[in-house]
């Protein structure tokens, strides 16, 4: 069926570092990728989608590409701050009739001063 | 402003009582959906709606039920029948094929 896995956390970075978390999946057809954020407390928001192979997706300096060869779509941003802790899911939807998501555990992510 | 409420943000309740937990849109979408998350854990399909006065069973449906008579409102109502209740309950809604739009949650907690 499908799914998706996630890297797990947490992870804890210094402020403008690096980021990875890796995601690859698992999906019949042709899925599109998404990553959602949860700041504490509060719902999800998208974070950025792609839609089919080769596709990045990006926002608020994080990228994304939909890499079908390896069935991945890790999430990278170049220098993180205090403001990009949260929680991050990887998730998928095969755009069947039900248009379900599939989502990842999450990865907590914690940017330290 | 267009979005999705839920409401209350916070819910008590004791073991053996049912409760409903409200989502509104007005967005104007066909399609919403219940997610239930836990710690540690991914977001969970509970009920999902394509249409006003239809739904379908996500994939932990045992103990709960929805109705939609509007398409603005998808109301989940948790039962005594549910084992393991508390947790943090999502709505969401959807025009498209893929992107759903999300609710800020309820934590429900059930002693």
């Amino acid at each position: 069926g499908d799914s998706v896995t996630q890297m797990e956390g947490p992870v804890t970075l210094s402020e403008e570092a690096f980021l990875t978390i890796n995601c690859t999946y698992t999906a019949t057809g042709y899925p599109s990728l998404f990553w959602y954020v949860q700041y504490p407390g509060e719902g999800l928001q998208l974070l950025l989608k792609a839609t089919k192979a080769d596709d990045k997706g990006s926002n608020k300096g994080f990228e994304a590409t939909y890499r079908k060869e390896t069935t991945s779509f890790h999430l990278e941003k170049g220098s993180v701050q205090v403001s990009d802790s949260a929680v991050y899911f990887c998730a998928l939807t095969t755009q069947t009739g039900a248009n379900n998501l599939f989502f990842g555990t999450g990865t907590r992510l914690t940017v330290i001063p | 402003d267009g979005g999705i409420t839920q409401s209350p943000k916070y819910l008590f309740r004791k073991e053996g009582q049912n409760v409903t937990l409200s989502c509104e849109q007005n967005l104007n979408h066909d399609a919403m959906y219940w997610y239930r998350q836990d710690p540690g854990q991914g977001l969970r399909l509970i009920y999902y709606s394509q249409i006003v006065n239809d739904f379908q069973k996500g994939d932990i449906a045992e103990g709960y039920s929805v109705s939609r008579e509007k398409k603005e409102s998808f109301p989940l109502t948790v039962t005594s029948a549910q084992k393991n209740p508390t947790a943090f309950y999502l709505c969401a809604s959807s025009i498209t094929q893929d992107e759903q739009y999300f609710g800020p949650g309820t934590r429900l907690t059930v002693t």
